[in-house]
């Protein structure tokens, strides 16, 4: 298994500029998660998914838009890049049989400039 | 929204110390606690998933407890190496399979 796979690993926008984190896992895993990591403020939950079809908010969406057509992939898309969107993004997907434990893939390091 | 606080923020010890930090959590609506290891330019590593009180689980050196009634688990390091050098992640979540509330980390630096 890959496991948890993002791509790209590094992406410079402009502002205003728009574009999609790919997310793709292998694992037949329902749940899906993007958060994004700054300096000093551990992980924020941006979106989630529970499954195909299905999505729901996090703690910062707002910017955001996610989508989630198939069990494996879950990209996130930013419409319109602002500065206070650079950030490491982290997807991540979760298993829920035996002790629920969470996958995450290496991370995605943007910057608005 | 769950608040998970993490202390110390960063911690500094000598090769071949035991250590330990504190997370804490909302005890109402509790079910699971997860530890990462959290190394720079990788990716968060899953080390334990907790969900019942007084669980105790143990890697290697790397040990931690859960005391869902009063909202707290320690995570402990025996032995400190400095390839334990890292930022460990607590996360809680209060249903299966919703969202991880993740605190700010302790960074631990060991130095040989």
């Amino acid at each position: 298994n890959a496991g948890v796979t993002q791509t790209p690993k590094f992406r410079i926008l402009k502002i205003g500029q728009s574009m999609t984190l790919q997310c793709t896992q292998d694992m037949n895993h329902n749940y899906m998660y993007w958060y994004r990591q700054d300096p000093g403020m551990g992980l924020k939950l941006i979106y989630y998914s529970v499954g195909a079809g299905i999505t729901d908010k996090g703690e910062v969406p707002n910017g955001y838009n996610v989508s989630r057509s198939t069990t494996e992939d879950f990209p996130l898309r930013l419409e319109l890049a602002a500065p206070s969107q650079t950030s490491v993004y982290f997807c991540a997907s979760l298993r829920t049989s035996g002790n629920y434990e969470q996958f995450f893939g290496p991370g995605t390091r943007l910057t608005v400039l | 929204i769950l608040n998970v606080e993490q202390s110390p923020q960063s911690l500094h010890v000598q090769e071949g110390d035991s250590t330990n930090f504190t997370c804490s959590f909302p005890s109402s609506n509790f079910y699971a606690l997860h530890w990462y290891r959290w190394e720079t330019a990788k990716s968060p590593e899953a080390l334990f998933v907790m969900t019942l009180n007084g669980d105790e689980k143990k890697k290697g050196r790397i040990s931690a407890t859960l005391n869902t009634k009063e909202g707290y688990s320690y995570l402990y390091i025996k032995g400190s190496q400095p390839e334990d050098s890292a930022t460990y992640l607590c996360a809680s979540s209060n249903q299966a399979g919703t969202a991880l509330i993740f605190g700010k980390g302790t960074t631990l630096s060991v130095s040989s």
